[in-house]
């Protein structure tokens, strides 16, 4: 079945350093989104990237859509405390249009 | 806001009991979804239903079925709970969309529900 890889598993930064976590699919996705889980806390839907190449911003988080539809990156720059959290990636799933597959998250610590 | 409510935030049973795991939802969603989340394996589906009475299995369906009477609530349950299924469990809910070719409606996920099977 459809696999969403997720690295790195986590990150631990300085305060203000950046931060980049990376998501591989096994086949073409149609969409992928993005989502943050603060510690304690349920993920929250962050952002939804559907075309090929496209990069999307939101403050100091950047995402990427790679060209072939098959990758997708999240950049956070300049990271701040409330920045910690797990950051996941959802690939819409073939054969099941309202479903997805979750990466593994990256775990996010930001030392101040 | 949308809000997705599970029936406990912490559950402690005994292996072979049968154990429930409510969520209900507010906002009138046609999709609603269980998963468990474990670490290094992250959210896995466990049944999606898209429809009142009618459900899919996702990818880890085995020991849980699942019931859905009425639109806004999506029950989970463990026929025989075993060790194996201590996690934490979310729920979550999604509006239908059109049978969209690119895109898929946010998932809203509830605070969870930390299940530990003794």
């Amino acid at each position: 079945g459809q696999q969403v890889m997720q690295i790195p598993q986590y990150q631990h930064v300085q305060e203000g350093e950046d931060f980049t976590t990376y998501c591989n699919s096994s086949t073409t996705l149609s969409n992928i989104q993005w989502y943050k889980q603060r510690p304690g806390g349920h993920p929250v839907f962050l952002i939804q990237l559907v075309k090929s190449g496209e990069v999307k911003k939101q403050k100091r988080l950047t995402f990427q859509f790679g060209e072939a539809k098959k990758n997708s990156s999240l950049h956070i720059t300049a990271t701040q405390t409330t920045d910690v959290g797990t950051y996941f990636c959802a690939g819409r799933r073939s054969g099941g249009y309202q479903k997805v597959t979750f990466g593994i998250g990256t775990k996010l610590q930001v030392i101040p | 806001d949308v809000k997705v409510t599970q029936s406990s935030r912490y559950l402690v049973k005994r292996t072979g009991e049968k154990v429930f795991l409510e969520c209900v939802q507010d906002m009138d969603h046609e999709n609603m979804f269980w998963y468990r989340q474990d670490p290094g394996l992250g959210l896995r589906l466990i049944y999606f239903s898209y429809d009142v009475k009618m459900k899919e299995k996702g990818d880890i369906p085995e020991g849980y079925s699942v019931s859905r009477e009425k639109k806004e609530r999506f029950s989970l349950i463990l026929e025989s709970a075993s060790t194996n299924q201590t996690s934490m469990y979310l729920c979550a809910s999604t509006v239908l969309a059109y049978r969209d070719r690119y895109s898929n409606q946010p998932q809203h996920f509830g605070d969870g529900t930390r299940l530990s099977i003794l």
